[in-house]
């Protein structure tokens, strides 16, 4: 089974900053990671396929990027609908598909 | 529009059955698998079995392994999932999501809660 390792578990930010994302794999899964965004009382949103395909209705703020075990989640100027919980997600190898623990992002 | 709709969430005592299903629309049912994915309350994001377009393969989490079965009816456009043997660790909100063309989701159902509890 693939770990996948998000850090840090929390980020604590202002509206107008930037911030990056990281997520590890414990062994490479090519550019086989997606991205999720989930707010709470709601299911997840997917954001990024292909470690950097921003998915349809994605605005350009978030951009993602990396390959093998590293990977990297940006987001450019947080509005005030970005504070959320973000999830990395491998596809690689499976059964099982895994998720990171996720990441808070909170003011 | 797609839309995903779980149902059949409660409460049950551990050791006890519940079934889920998701009834999807909008999409080609038939050409796509389907997943479940679990969320334990204020827990992250938990794969726990799918079934590919046609029925005829499915893939479980080792934690449901023997426990759970999925299944689907494509004449109705209803994924189901069996819980026999229903254990406290297994409360949690159920998502079915359709996966793309890799094994991504890209459209999530709002969920249903299973309480696990005596």
């Amino acid at each position: 089974e693939i770990v996948m390792t998000q850090s840090p578990a929390t980020l604590s930010v202002s509206p107008g900053e930037g911030v990056t994302l990281s997520c590890r794999a414990s062994q490479s899964i090519n550019s086989n990671l997606a991205w999720y965004q989930q707010k709470p009382g709601q299911s997840p949103r997917l954001l990024i396929f292909g470690a950097s395909t921003r998915a349809t209705g994605i605005p350009a703020r978030f951009s993602g990027r990396g390959s093998g075990t590293e990977f990297i989640l940006t987001i450019s100027s947080l509005q005030p609908e970005d504070f959320a919980v973000y999830y990395c997600q491998q596809y690689n190898t499976w059964p099982p598909l895994t998720f990171g623990g996720g990441t808070k992002v909170e003011i | 529009q797609v839309q995903l709709v779980e149902s059949g969430g409660g409460v049950v005592q551990p050791g006890r059955s519940l079934r889920l299903s998701c009834a999807a629309s909008g999409f080609n049912f038939t050409n796509y698998g389907i997943h479940w994915v679990r969320q334990a309350p204020g827990k992250g994001l938990e794969w726990v079995a799918d079934i590919v377009f046609d029925g005829s393969k499915q893939y479980y989490a080792d934690s449901v392994k023997g426990r759970f079965t999925i299944s689907r009816d494509n004449s109705q456009n209803t994924v189901y999932l069996q819980m026999n043997s229903l254990r406290v660790e297994d409360t949690a909100v159920y998502y079915c999501a359709k996966h793309l063309r890799g094994y991504y989701f890209d459209y999530w159902g709002q969920g249903t809660l299973v309480t696990v509890s005596s």
